[in-house]
């Protein structure tokens, strides 16, 4: 069975502090491995892997993903109270299915 | 740009009720899907669509209901409300083929009373 497990569960920071969340995957023609951010409502993209070893940015955001060991990581560098949020991975199955994990609540404190 | 929306935003239902969330999308995704949140659950598959006609199961179908009679659109029914369904209903579509990634709608609260 696909499965998608995330962790740390939830985070408490204060702002500046960087933070490494965890996502290990266990998907069946695994494709692609996808990060969502998820404030109040709708999921939004933030990323997505295919590749081993070769690093995504998006500002203070980045992530990388390694095909050998069936992780990913999303790293959040001096983080801000805006990034408060639960962050979810996805495992794109290659049978037009997204695995999500449980994601990770991250909270920034000012 | 609209992309995913979805109709209603809230509502809730009695035991028993039927209710159809709609779902489109203006992007010309081949794929479309529903999914439910629940807290500590994360998001998880119902039902989902690989083109105009077509639909199949996710993790979680039973008790729901989906049709996909046009390219853009995508209904999820409940035929007999549980309160088992009280849930945050996620539609999400993508373009498929190549990986991509899914865009979602704002979402739907439903609560079974």
């Amino acid at each position: 069975e696909d499965k998608v497990v995330q962790s740390p569960l939830s985070l408490v920071v204060h702002e500046g502090d960087t933070v490494t969340l965890n996502c290990s995957y266990e998907v069946t023609n695994f494709r692609s491995l996808l990060w969502y951010k998820q404030e109040k409502k709708a999921p939004t993209f933030l990323f997505m892997l295919t590749s081993s070893g070769i690093e995504k940015k998006s500002g203070r955001l980045s992530s990388i993903l390694d095909k050998k060991e069936l992780f990913s990581i999303l790293n959040i560098t001096a983080t801000q109270t805006g990034d408060s949020a639960v962050y979810l991975c996805a495992g794109d199955s290659g049978t037009y299915k997204y695995i999500f994990g449980t994601g990770t609540r991250l909270k920034v404190l000012a | 740009n609209a992309g995913v929306t979805q109709t209603p935003k809230f509502r809730v239902l009695k035991t028993g009720q039927s209710m159809t969330l709609l779902c489109a999308q203006d992007m010309n995704h081949e794929y479309m899907y529903w999914y439910r949140q629940d807290p500590g659950m994360g998001l998880r598959l119902i039902h989902y669509s690989v083109g105009e006609g077509t639909t199949a199961k996710g993790e979680v179908p039973d008790g729901y209901n989906v049709s996909r009679l046009k390219k853009q659109n995508f209904l999820l029914g409940l035929e007999s409300a549980a309160p088992s369904q009280t849930s945050v209903y996620f539609c999400a579509s993508s373009y498929g083929g190549r990986s991509t990634e899914a865009f979602f709608g704002q979402g739907t609260r439903l609560t079974v009373v």
